[in-house]
């Protein structure tokens, strides 16, 4: 069964203070993995797809990493701002369809 | 603004009432999928249509039901409530892949339902 496991559950920062969320994910051929972003009571906004291990994205602050059993996402110098949930997705077979699982999400707050 | 428009953005009804929620795809994109979040099963896929036709069903409740009409909208009827079907109702798009391989979806802000 296709797997998709986000860690921390959640993660307090200081303002500035970088770290890195993780998705480990077990499927059998990757076609994608997808970072969102999900501010309370919205929907979750995409912020990268990864295809093949050893893609990297960037966006502002934000780069998402991929190998062959996980992603991460790297939060460079984050402000209050990026306070958020953030939600990892993997496409997994489905009937005739590739429906993307989700993770539970790490939620990020960041003090300033 | 992911360009996937949701109605209604909130409703309150009580149990064993039925609730229609309506959803347009961002243009041209042929997939709709419908997810359920709440708080302690984070989001869950329930159906998945392509091009008006079902692909592929999730957890969804045979209380529950969907349709994708020939102008791609989609509609998720939700009937004989309980309070535990409250939860966010997300819809999704993607483009013109019917197998759904690769492709970035993209969600609404979602119909928030409280039973009571």
């Amino acid at each position: 069964e296709d797997q998709v496991t986000q860690s921390p559950e959640a993660l307090r920062l200081q303002e500035g203070e970088s770290s890195s969320l993780n998705c480990s994910y077990t499927v059998s051929g990757l076609r994608g993995l997808f970072w969102y972003r999900q501010d309370p009571g919205k929907g979750p906004e995409f912020l990268f797809t990864l295809y093949s291990a050893g893609e990297e994205k960037e966006k502002e602050r934000l780069k998402a990493t991929l190998t062959k059993k996980e992603s991460f996402l790297h939060i460079t110098a984050p402000k209050p701002e990026d306070s958020a949930t953030y939600l990892c997705a993997v496409p997994g077979l489905s009937g005739g369809s590739y429906i993307p699982t989700f993770g539970r999400g790490t939620s990020l707050i960041v003090h300033p | 603004d992911s360009g996937v428009t949701q109605t209604p953005k909130h409703l309150i009804t009580a149990t064993g009432q039925r609730v229609t929620l309506r959803c347009s795809p961002r243009s041209g994109d042929l997939s709709v999928y419908w997810y359920q979040q709440s708080l302690d099963q984070g989001l869950q896929f329930l159906i998945h249509y392509y091009n008006g036709e079902e692909r592929a069903k999730g957890n969804i409740l045979e209380r529950f039901s969907a349709q994708q009409f020939p102008d791609l909208h989609s509609e998720l009827n939700l009937s004989s409530l309980e309070l535990g079907d409250s939860a966010l109702y997300f819809c999704a798009s993607s483009g013109r892949s019917g197998t759904g391989s690769g492709n970035t979806i993209y969600f609404g802000e979602g119909s928030w339902l409280t039973v009571v």
